[in-house]
């Protein structure tokens, strides 16, 4: 299987930053992306990284880097509406594997 | 209509039983999906399909099965439910079949086996 690790819970506060850190170990790697989840939905798409590098959308901004094995989730300018679960999910043989998310909790 | 839809909801069912969820999308996607997810243990795979007729085993296949007739439907069967299988149930479809498509959710089913 995959190994994949992020932190099970994080705390920021309004307008603040805060950033995801999701390492991995696989083979036949193609990719990761990361997913929001709010308490009680379904997981939504927030972006891909299949180069090494930072990708940015609006407040979101996903970074890769493939010799580390290390990627991260920066959300900017944070907002309540932001408290949710973050997963990390690896494309591996054509298969995604999961982190076990992390929480996220924005206060006033 | 609505992308991807599941049924039920929620269900409580008594060890032993058979119990199919029901998944269906309207995308025209080619590759679907079920993961259980867990406390703790993140999204786990099921089994998946990358196109109608075909189907294969993910990470924790064990006393679940599935079939993909058609394209939209796929529904996920556990044959005689036992306590462990309670879980929230989550259907997935792909455009494409090389894990490089962003996956789209079903609202899930939330299973609990007594």
């Amino acid at each position: 299987g995959q190994n994949i690790d992020q932190p099970t819970e994080m705390t920021a506060t309004e307008g603040a930053i805060v950033q995801i850190n999701c390492t991995y170990q696989t083979s036949g790697f193609n990719g990761l992306f990361w997913y929001q989840q709010h308490a009680g939905e379904a997981p939504t798409f927030l972006s891909y990284n299949v180069l090494d590098g930072l990708e940015e959308k609006g407040r979101f901004s996903s970074f890769l880097s493939r010799s580390k094995g290390y990627s991260y989730l920066l959300l900017k300018e944070l907002q309540m509406k932001d408290s949710a679960s973050y997963l990390c999910a690896v494309n591996s043989d054509y298969k995604l594997s999961f982190g076990a998310g992390t929480t996220v909790t924005v206060r006033a | 209509i609505a992308g991807i839809t599941q049924a039920p909801t929620s269900q409580i069912l008594a060890a032993g039983r058979r119990m199919t969820l029901r998944c269906t999308q309207d995308m025209r996607h080619n590759a679907m999906y079920w993961y259980r997810q867990d406390l703790g243990l993140g999204l786990r795979l099921i089994h998946y399909s990358n196109t109608a007729g075909t189907t294969g085993k993910g990470e924790v296949p064990d006393g679940y099965s599935v079939s993909r007739a058609n394209t939209d439907d796929f529904p996920l069967t556990l044959a005689s439910a036992v306590p462990s299988q309670t879980s929230v149930y989550f259907c997935a479809s792909s455009a494409g079949t090389s894990g490089a498509n962003e996956q789209f959710f079903g609202p899930g089913t939330r299973l609990t086996v007594l």
